[in-house]
């Protein structure tokens, strides 16, 4: 596609439920982020995949936060056991190379954890 | 610790005004700066990216300035319009790492 794109636009899951957020990057691009933005803040790094190199995990809150990234495209974030404060909108960016380039950013999914 | 800060954290004029967003930065150890734009419940847009070499960019009414020194950079909207209403955000992309970091952004309104 053209852009960056997220699915599903929004969850709504019960506390201890798992659930997986998908990203489809720019075709073409090697660089993929995760981000969390809580409710009136800015943006919290999650993870970075650069090619086939080990990811940047640096950001994940907690080993409940896990993500893959298949075939050097598609990613997956998985929250496992949810908890009322992983509630938040998750962004997804790529970049043609990482390295500080530009990120073209796809709309989000909103999670609601009751 | 690497902490990017935007002031003010909201702000509204009224259309035709000029008008800065501030955004400091702890580690001057950057690679480059970025300016995004974010409408409601939509991602973000990249408007400006500054590299650390450079000290300032411009695109139509917009310009961007980075003094690395000091911490600091500006977005300056000239003849701010009601569509230029959103949430700015400033990105720090530093060296020696791959972690962008974002403010909390500041919150423009233009009155029509």
């Amino acid at each position: 596609g053209a852009g960056v794109s997220q699915s599903p636009s929004n969850k709504v899951t019960e506390k201890g439920k798992d659930v997986e957020l998908r990203c489809d990057p720019i075709s073409g691009h090697t660089a993929l982020y995760w981000y969390r933005q809580s409710l009136g803040q800015g943006l919290e790094f999650l993870i970075y995949f650069q090619g086939n190199s080990a990811p940047d995990k640096s950001g994940l809150p907690s080993d409940r936060f896990s993500a893959e990234r298949t075939g050097g495209s598609v990613s997956t974030l998985t929250i496992q056991r949810t908890q009322q404060e992983d509630s938040a909108v998750y962004l997804c960016a790529s970049s043609l190379r990482g390295e500080g380039e530009t990120q073209y950013f796809g709309p989000g999914t909103r999670l609601l954890v009751l | 610790k690497q902490e990017v800060t935007q002031i003010p954290a909201a702000l509204s004029v009224p259309e035709g005004e000029n008008l800065v967003l501030n955004c400091s930065f702890t580690d001057s150890a950057i690679y480059n700066l970025q300016w995004f734009r974010q409408d409601p419940g939509k991602g973000l847009t990249s408007l400006l990216l500054i590299q650390s070499s450079q000290r300032e960019q411009t695109s139509g009414r917009l310009n961007a300035s980075l003094d690395k020194s000091s911490g600091r950079s500006t977005l300056y909207i000239a003849a701010s319009q009601p569509g230029d209403s959103a949430t700015y955000l400033c990105a720090v992309y530093y060296t020696g790492g791959f972690k962008t970091i974002f403010g909390a952004g500041t919150r423009l309104f233009v009155k029509a």
